[in-house]
């Protein structure tokens, strides 16, 4: 089956810099990358997402990457703010909503004002 | 956008008796429903997928007898913890696929079960 790692598991930021998350996978039939964000007690909510005939795909002060060869993806974030703070997973699917997703371990963000 | 409830939101419950989670898609059908399981200070782990009108599929080392999942119509996912203990509390987020077959999964805002 598929295993997504994801580095690193805490990240602490001055507001304004930049954040960047990492992740690698397995399985090569894996062609959609979500990524999630998820605030205490709270559901994981999309970001942002990349398929894998794409290379990067960016939406305001957030981008993500993917080298579909090396088997791995990245999630940067620009300009971070102290309401970006929260754990972000990224994850793994195959194409179509029946296919299951397999997330990474997480990364605990903390931008600090 | 598309929208999954969950219900309840919290339960406490004690040790022994079961727990019935359910899932609903309220603007969209859903062939598919997936169900994690998410400990503190970790990822959600996959427990199971559900699919309408057959049989779960379970991922391996989550036992099928206890965590029991009925799929009965388009909107509705129910997944029953049955024989609760304390180790099965947790945080329990349903998703669900639309019927189209998009990637997008949307996640229901999550069950916590406490068992005393």
């Amino acid at each position: 089956g598929e295993n997504v790692e994801q580095h690193p598991s805490t990240l602490s930021v001055q507001e304004g810099d930049s954040a960047v998350i990492k992740c690698t996978y397995s399985d090569s039939a894996s062609n959609y990358f979500p990524w999630y964000k998820q605030e205490l007690g709270k559901r994981p909510q999309l970001i942002i997402d990349i398929r894998s005939n794409v290379g990067e795909k960016k939406d305001q002060r957030i981008a993500v990457t993917l080298n579909k060869t090396a088997k791995h993806f990245s999630l940067h974030i620009t300009e971070t703010q102290p309401e970006d703070s929260a754990v972000y997973f990224c994850a793994a699917q195959e194409a179509g909503g029946y296919q299951k997703v397999t997330f990474g371990t997480g990364t605990k963000l903390q931008v600090i004002p | 956008g598309a929208v999954v409830s969950q219900h309840p939101s919290w339960v406490i419950c004690k040790s022994g008796t079961s727990v019935k989670i359910e899932c609903r898609s309220l603007d969209f059908q859903a062939t598919t429903m997936f169900w994690y399981r998410q400990f503190p200070k970790q990822s959600l782990m996959l427990m199971a997928t559900s699919n309408e009108g057959s049989k779960a599929t379970y991922e391996q080392g989550v036992e099928k007898d206890k965590f029991l999942i009925n799929h009965a119509s388009l909107t509705l996912s129910t997944l029953t913890v049955t024989s609760a203990h304390p180790e099965d509390s947790s945080f329990y987020i349903c998703s669900a696929g639309e019927i189209r077959g998009q990637e997008t999964q949307y996640f229901g805002p999550g069950t916590r079960l406490l068992v005393l």
